[in-house]
């Protein structure tokens, strides 16, 4: 089965520091991947997205994220986060043959400390 | 440019009501998807339509129906309302049922008393 998974529900950083939010899937098939940022009472904005080709995608906000085939992983990264960066992030999957409906992960919930 | 947009932002039913949420997809998209968020979780996918027709089918209770019309928006029924229903409902949508990229509306908060 299809899955995806963040591996911590928070994680809290001091601005400027750099940041990594962990996302692993699990599938057989072809997949597709992307990080949704969620601010709150707001809708999902995308990061970025893996569809094929180069491993380093570069998103908005300067964020960035690594697909790695054989740990199943796509970590999000950023350099240097500003307090603006607080937010709940998503990574999400869409896998071959499920008419692109996303698989979300239970989300990472980023606190930016002065 | 033009967003997902979704009614009513905001909605406050009582037990065993209906309700009806539209979504309205960026222009020349023809493919909707429905996902649920209750409090503190992640999105779950409920359904999803491509060219009017129902392309596939997630944890969507019998209880809820939806579709989607001859101009792409689509509807999503919600009847004998029950408390776990509150949930902040998400649509999304693309151009192309093989398309790799969904937007998202602002969603509709939907509250059950």
């Amino acid at each position: 089965a299809q899955s995806v998974t963040q591996l911590d529900s928070q994680v809290p950083v001091f601005e400027e520091a750099p940041v990594e939010l962990r996302c692993n899937y699990s599938s057989s098939v072809s997949v597709y991947l992307f990080w949704y940022v969620q601010y709150p009472n707001q809708g999902l904005q995308l990061l970025l997205k893996y569809l094929s080709g180069s491993t380093l995608v570069k998103g908005i906000n300067g964020f960035e994220a690594e697909f790695n085939k054989s740990q199943t992983s796509f970590h999000l990264r950023k350099p240097s986060v500003h307090i603006s960066d607080t937010a709940e992030y998503f990574c999400a999957g869409s896998f071959s043959g499920g008419y692109n409906k996303l698989i979300f992960g239970a989300g990472t919930r980023l606190a930016v400390h002065p | 440019a033009a967003g997902v947009i979704q009614s009513p932002r905001h909605l406050i039913k009582e037990k065993r009501e209906t309700a009806t949420l539209k979504c309205y997809p960026i222009p020349r998209h023809d493919t909707v998807y429905w996902y649920q968020q209750g409090p503190g979780q992640d999105p779950q996918f409920l359904i999803s339509f491509y060219e009017k027709m129902q392309s596939d089918k997630g944890s969507i209770p019998d209880r809820f129906s939806a579709q989607q019309f001859s101009d792409y928006h689509s509807e999503l029924n919600m009847s004998s309302l029950e408390l776990g229903d509150s949930a902040l409902y998400f649509c999304a949508s693309s151009l192309g049922q093989g398309a790799e990229t969904q937007y998202f509306g602002p969603g509709t908060r939907l509250l059950v008393l």
